[in-house]
């Protein structure tokens, strides 16, 4: 398994801020990605953080909105920019440690966006 | 691409009664289903998993069937808990992402 982090826990933000979300891994891992749960709803897939190079992102979500980085094999950040009310969601982190294994996820983040 | 869909979407059960779920996928390339646990305010934890070459699998109260022929696997809890209330997901892997069912919300009575 693998124990993740993320930061910050919760937040409230103003609209038209940006949000800064770390997910931290307990160990190296192959994959990490992102998520975004709208409230009462399931998982969707934001886009998958590629180390050393640009993320791949999924239909619907773009780099300008959402930008990531992730430097290293341990560490991801997901930034949710220009936000209004309509991003309020839970922003999960995923990884896997061997491409198409297990998929463990992090605590989440919760945003509310004013 | 890949659907699931996932049924029911909440489910009721009194303490020590079985409780089912079930889940269809569409595309037969997938090969791996996972289900996850989800309590409020954390995020989804793998509590079963089973891949394609596999017909049951088993891990105390909790069971997993695949049928690939009819593109359809369920969870199965034994023995409800009150702890067991959550919200339930299921999820096939398909080119190397996974596609989440809609979730089932699950109630045990005491």
């Amino acid at each position: 398994s693998a124990v993740i982090s993320q930061k910050p826990s919760r937040d409230i933000c103003q609209r038209g801020t940006s949000l800064t979300i770390q997910c931290q891994v307990d160990s190296q891992v192959t994959m990490m990605f992102w998520y975004r749960q709208q409230p009462g709803q399931s998982l969707t897939l934001i886009a998958t953080a590629n180390q050393g190079s640009e993320a791949t992102y999924e239909s619907g979500f773009v780099i300008d909105k959402f930008p990531i980085s992730r430097p290293n094999l341990t560490f991801s950040t997901l930034t949710v920019s220009n936000m209004s009310p309509e991003d309020s969601s839970i922003y999960l982190c995923s990884v896997e440690k061997v491409v198409g294994e297990t998929q463990y996820f992090g605590p989440g983040t919760r945003l509310l966006v004013l | 691409g890949e659907n699931v869909e996932q049924h029911p979407s909440t489910l009721s059960v009194q303490e020590g009664d079985s409780a089912v779920i079930k889940c269809t996928y569409s595309d037969s390339a997938s090969n791996y289903f996972p289900w996850y646990k989800q309590e409020l305010g954390k995020g989804p934890q793998l509590i079963i998993d089973i891949r394609s070459n596999v017909g049951e699998k088993k891990d105390q109260r909790i069971a997993v069937t695949l049928n690939k022929t009819a593109k359809h696997f369920s969870l199965h809890i034994t023995e409800t808990q009150p702890e067991d209330s959550a919200v339930y997901f299921c999820a096939a892997l398909n080119t190397d992402k996974l596609i989440f069912g809609t979730g089932t919300r699950l109630q045990v009575f005491p």
